[in-house]
């Protein structure tokens, strides 16, 4: 089965750096992806890891550890519009099917 | 490019009633999947498809739910008799790869159905 962690919610203030933890326990894996999905929306791709490291892309970088089961998604120069919550989903050996984390909704204020 | 679709948006019915929802996948995708969202569980995987076949159904919660894909551009959700418990965001989404390789999959809007 797959067990999947991350914080219920977070704060952080305009044009600072948050970083969002995600941990995993999984029968398989194949890869991880990071999701951001608004109030009332569908979510929207963010990243994929599969390697160990740093990807990073533009204000948004996220980071895998296999060995430790652990992810983490970093937001830089925080704006009002990266309130939202963001989903950590792991793949499974096949890398077709995804289980999600239960999200973290992130609240920026000014 | 239109994304994927999903109708109705928002549906409203009553314990005991039968709920249609309807997906249309992005035109070449290959792979559909049903997830539902709720505060309690999450988003969930129900079912998915390759090339209309069901491939995995292990996450539909019982035998109230069945889906189908008739053809490559269409694929139903159905929930006989729904309960108040079955009260979620029912998301459809679909991708060319199945996921392999870091290909993302496409979300529609979902559908909100509240049972009373």
């Amino acid at each position: 089965g797959q067990n999947i962690d991350q914080p219920t919610e977070m704060t952080a203030t305009e044009g600072a750096i948050v970083q969002i933890n995600c941990t995993y326990q999984t029968s398989g894996f194949n890869g991880l992806f990071w999701y951001q999905q608004h109030a009332g929306e569908a979510p929207t791709f963010l990243s994929y890891n599969v390697l160990d490291g740093l990807e990073e892309k533009g204000r948004f970088s996220s980071f895998l550890s296999r060995s430790k089961g652990y992810s983490y998604l970093l937001l830089k120069e925080l704006q009002m519009k990266d309130s939202a919550s963001y989903l950590c989903a792991v793949t499974n050996n096949a890398g077709n099917m995804l289980t999600f984390g239960g999200g973290t909704r992130l609240m920026v204020k000014p | 490019d239109a994304g994927v679709i999903q109708s109705p948006r928002h549906e409203v019915t009553e314990m005991g009633q039968e709920v249609t929802l309807r997906c249309k996948p992005i035109s070449g995708h290959d792979y559909l999947f049903w997830y539902r969202q709720t505060m309690m569980r999450g988003l969930e995987l129900l079912i998915y498809f390759n090339n209309n076949v069901p491939i995995d159904d292990s996450g539909m919660p019982e035998d109230r739910f069945s889906a189908k894909m008739p053809n490559a551009s269409f694929s139903t959700l159905k929930i006989q008799p729904s309960e108040p418990r079955d009260s979620a965001v029912y998301f459809c989404a679909s991708s060319l790869l199945g996921g392999r390789g870091g290909e993302t999959q496409y979300f529609g809007p979902g559908t909100r159905l509240l049972v009373l």
